[in-house]
């Protein structure tokens, strides 16, 4: 059965970078894609972008100038870069496995999320 | 971008009432939505897949349909285990996909 686990630093500073990783247990990226989703304390849920396995990438268009993400099939894992930080990036972040199903997307499988806090 | 609009915003209910959430998109999108269940501290779980497909290990007491643009999440008999906050997610807009602002589901 196939595991997300995700790292990353909880606390950063206004103006850092912040840097997540997810290592796939169980299972291949391939043929999958792979998204970072966010959720700000208290509120919904936001999709950030995604890698194929092949590091075909696409991104929210409200996040995509400061965002990358990245994939290392030698190691099973996929990363998250989001520069510029702001307060309003204070959130859980996830990773997700998009599976497709009758020419559609869906998350099945779930990273257990990381707390990112912005504050000086 | 799709917008996507759930309702109610939150629920109380009782442990055996029959729920009914319903999620609406600002666009058709056919059948590519998807429902997710999320508990405090928890990642969210798929539900129901291709607007009305059962994820596989979730009851049989879910259920989901509709198409188009109006879209509806029931519980049959609702269990203590099952209050949550409930999304929708549409993957319509391939690249690019967004979820419902949330309902959730209070013990009344």
């Amino acid at each position: 059965q196939v595991r997300l686990q995700q790292w990353g630093a909880g606390l950063l500073k206004p103006s850092e970078t912040l840097s997540l990783t997810c290592i796939v247990h169980g299972g291949s990226l391939s043929p999958h894609y792979w998204s970072w989703i966010r959720q700000p304390p208290g509120k919904g849920l936001e999709w950030i972008g995604e890698s194929s396995h092949d590091g075909i990438t696409n991104y929210n268009p409200s996040l995509k100038s400061r965002v990358s993400i990245s994939v290392d099939t030698s190691k099973n894992q996929l990363s998250l870069k989001l520069n510029s930080l702001t307060a309003a990036d204070t959130a859980v972040y996830y990773c997700a496995r998009g599976l497709l199903s009758d020419y559609q997307y869906h998350f099945d499988c779930w990273g257990q999320g990381t707390l990112v806090t912005v504050s000086s | 971008d799709i917008q996507m609009t759930q309702s109610p915003s939150s629920l109380s209910a009782s442990v055996g009432d029959r729920v009914t959430i319903t999620c609406r998109a600002s666009q058709s999108i056919g059948t590519f939505l998807n429902w997710y269940q999320q508990k405090p501290g928890q990642a969210p779980k798929l539900l129901i897949y291709v607007a009305s497909t059962l994820q596989s290990g979730v009851p049989s007491r879910f259920s989901g349909s509709g198409s188009g643009t109006d879209f509806t999440l029931t519980i049959s008999s609702l269990q203590p285990e099952d209050f949550a906050t409930y999304y929708c997610q549409q993957s319509y807009t391939s690249r690019m996909y967004t979820f419902g602002q949330g309902t959730k589901l209070e013990m009344k």
